[in-house]
């Protein structure tokens, strides 16, 4: 398996445009989760989905940002309108679930987009 | 309310000794813990875990040990290596949380050749 996917690797846009971040977990995983990593904060995580659903979004900072996952092999990550704090290191990651697997709870990431709001 | 913390944002170590990465929690229910590596421009990358059923998981060169009673868990780097350079970041976990992990800040590895 390739891993994680996400794309773009790095993402460099102006205030107030709309940003759409995607990412491809890893085939049969259960679980996909969104992160930020910024100096300040350290790893945060933004919201997470088991099978397609949300499960938890409180870590989604303002009603700019929107999570979607329409299939299993396929999210985004969209921040309308961008501002320059939300500059920062945003990663996917995903997990194969399962009650009681070992293993279970071990999340694989992918590379991250960097993104550039001026 | 940070419940897993790493205290030593970096830490330096000669190649060839040990290192000690550190990192504690307060959730007492937290039962699975990891250990993350992550080199610059890349995301982390699972390293090793141990669950709260034991006290000690080895793989080759790194070892994690886990004190329930001091909620405090380590990670042993021996021999460390310059390839060991990176950031290392302690997760937990608990049943019923629905996989989320929870990270601590991280701590920067040096290994000086």
């Amino acid at each position: 398996d390739a891993g994680v996917i996400q794309s773009p690797r790095h993402e460099v846009t102006e205030m107030g445009q709309e940003v759409t971040l995607r990412c491809k977990p890893i085939s049969g995983h259960d679980y996909l989760f969104w992160y930020r990593q910024t100096m300040m904060r350290g790893l945060e995580l933004l919201i997470y989905f088991n099978n397609n659903v949300p499960i938890d979004d409180s870590g989604m900072p303002e009603d700019r940002f929107s999570a979607k996952m329409p299939n299993a092999s396929f999210s985004t990550l969209k921040i309308q309108p961008s501002e320059p704090r939300d500059s920062a290191v945003y990663f996917c990651a995903s997990s194969p679930g399962g009650q009681g697997a070992p293993g279970q709870e071990t999340q694989y990431f992918g590379p991250g987009t960097r993104l550039l709001v001026l | 309310d940070q419940q897993v913390k790493q205290n030593s944002p970096s830490l330096s170590v000669q190649e060839g000794r040990i290192s000690i990465l550190n990192c504690d929690y307060t959730n007492s229910m937290f039962d699975y813990f990891l250990w993350y590596k992550k080199y610059p421009a890349e995301g982390p990358t699972f390293l090793i875990s141990i669950s709260s059923i034991k006290d000690k998981n080895e793989d080759g060169r790194f070892t994690v040990f886990l004190n329930k009673s001091a909620k405090h868990l380590s990670l042993h780097i021996v021999p460390s290596q310059p390839g060991d350079s990176a950031v290392y970041f302690c997760a937990a976990s608990y049943s019923n949380a629905g996989n989320m992990l929870t990270f601590g800040g991280g701590t920067r590895l040096m290994v000086k050749p």
